[in-house]
This record gives C-alpha cells, sequence and structure tokens, in this order.
C-alpha cells in the first residue's frame, strides 16, 4: 500500500528565507508525482507535476525534484513572501491508475 | 490550466437529511472525475472514482449507499450524502484530469457541516 509522509508538518521562517520541503512515498511504482497548495478552507491549486522520468520541475521560484528510486521529492521555495503561507500537499499518483495519494501536507508561514 | 468547479462552497444541513455537491469540469470533458474528503489536519482520502455513464468505484470503508455518485455527463459528476450525520462534516473535493497521467484539477470545495 502506497504511503505518502511529507516532513516537516509545519514550518515558520522569515520574509526572503530559501526553504525546502520534503516528501517521501514507499512504492516507487509511481505514475508521477504533483505538489499543490491548499489555503484554509480551499480547494488545491496545482504547482508542479513531476513525470516519473523526469528529475525536475521548475516554476518561477518554485522548484520540484524526484528521486524515484529513493522514493523522495523535494518543493525548493526560493526567497520565500508572506503570500506563500499554506499548506503544501505532496500527492503520487499511482502507476496504470489515475488515483492520487496524498500526504498529510506541511503548513507553511512566512513571516513578514 | 482547466477549471473545475465545485457547488455549494458551504453547506449546513440537520442530521437526518441528504445533501448533493456538484463537481463539473468547466473547460474540457472529464470521463473520470474523483472525490476526496478531508478532515482537520489529515490528508485527502480518495473516496470514489466517478465513471461516466457508469457505477462508481468506491474505495474500500467508503459506503456506497450512503455516499451515491452519479456521473451522468462528461462534465457534471454528483455526490450525494444521505441520511446524513454528524460524523460526516467533513471537507469534501472533487478532481478531474483531462487525460490519464496528466495534471489533476481540483474544485474549490465544499465544508459540509452536519448539525
Amino acid at each position: 500500500k502506497q504511503e505518502v509522509t511529507q516532513i516537516p508538518a509545519a514550518l515558520s521562517v522569515p520574509e526572503g528565507e530559501n526553504l525546502v520541503l520534503n516528501c517521501s512515498f514507499t512504492d516507487s511504482a509511481i505514475y508521477n508525482l504533483q505538489w499543490f497548495r491548499q489555503d484554509p478552507g480551499k480547494g488545491l491549486t496545482s504547482l508542479l507535476l513531476i513525470q516519473s522520468s523526469q528529475r525536475e520541475q521548475t516554476s518561477g521560484r518554485l522548484n520540484a525534484s524526484l528521486d524515484k528510486s529513493s522514493g523522495r521529492s523535494t518543493l525548493y521555495i526560493a526567497a520565500s513572501q508572506p503570500g506563500d503561507s499554506a499548506t503544501y500537499l505532496c500527492a503520487v499518483q499511482l502507476g496504470g491508475s489515475e488515483k492520487l495519494v496524498f500526504g498529510k501536507g506541511t503548513k507553511l508561514t512566512v513571516n513578514p | 490550466g482547466a477549471v473545475v468547479s465545485q457547488h455549494p462552497s458551504r453547506v449546513i444541513c440537520k442530521s437526518g437529511t441528504s445533501v448533493k455537491i456538484e463537481c463539473r469540469s468547466l473547460d474540457f470533458q472529464a470521463t473520470t472525475m474523483f472525490w476526496y474528503r478531508q478532515f482537520p489536519k489529515q490528508s485527502l482520502m480518495l473516496m470514489a472514482t466517478s465513471n461516466e455513464g457508469s457505477k462508481a468505484t468506491y474505495e474500500q470503508g467508503v459506503e456506497k449507499d450512503k455516499f451515491l455518485i452519479n456521473h451522468a455527463s462528461l462534465t457534471l459528476s454528483t455526490l450525494t450524502v444521505t441520511s446524513a450525520h454528524p460524523e460526516d462534516s467533513s471537507f469534501y473535493i472533487c478532481s478531474a484530469a483531462i487525460i490519464q497521467g496528466a495534471e489533476a484539477f481540483f474544485g474549490q470545495g465544499t465544508r459540509l457541516t452536519v448539525v
């Protein structure tokens, strides 16, 4: 059974700091990995999608890496801003399926 | 990106009544949509896979007679919580992907409170 773990559960940083969020998964037979942002009481916004054959994806200040063999992904946020404050979720899509398995998320607070 | 619209965003209902939640793909057709439930400080848990024109596939432990799913068209799936109980209070979110393996797009979610 695929399990997704995210650490830390919560992170508080001063504005401008670079930071890394971690995601690990137990079964490497994934189709892709996706990072989402969730604001309180809201739905999910897709940030980055990495296919299983890819090593990383970048969008603006965000960079996500994937090491499928070790079951790890990281989300790097450069020059953090208060507007980045949210919960970040990692999810893997199982091979041969469209199902997503989610981690519990990392709650990020960026202090002005 | 593609847009998935979910309605209502919030609903309060009395125990024992039924509530319907709609999920629409606004600018693409989705043969498959997914319904998730999220309890406070927990992961999103997949409840069921909604298949256009056929029966939904439910995850283990999810009561299909309680959570009725209908996917009548390529752009609309509905989740009906029947005979709602306070323990059904949760955040329900739907998602859809254009094709398998593609980016998944999520609705805004529905906060259900059963009193």
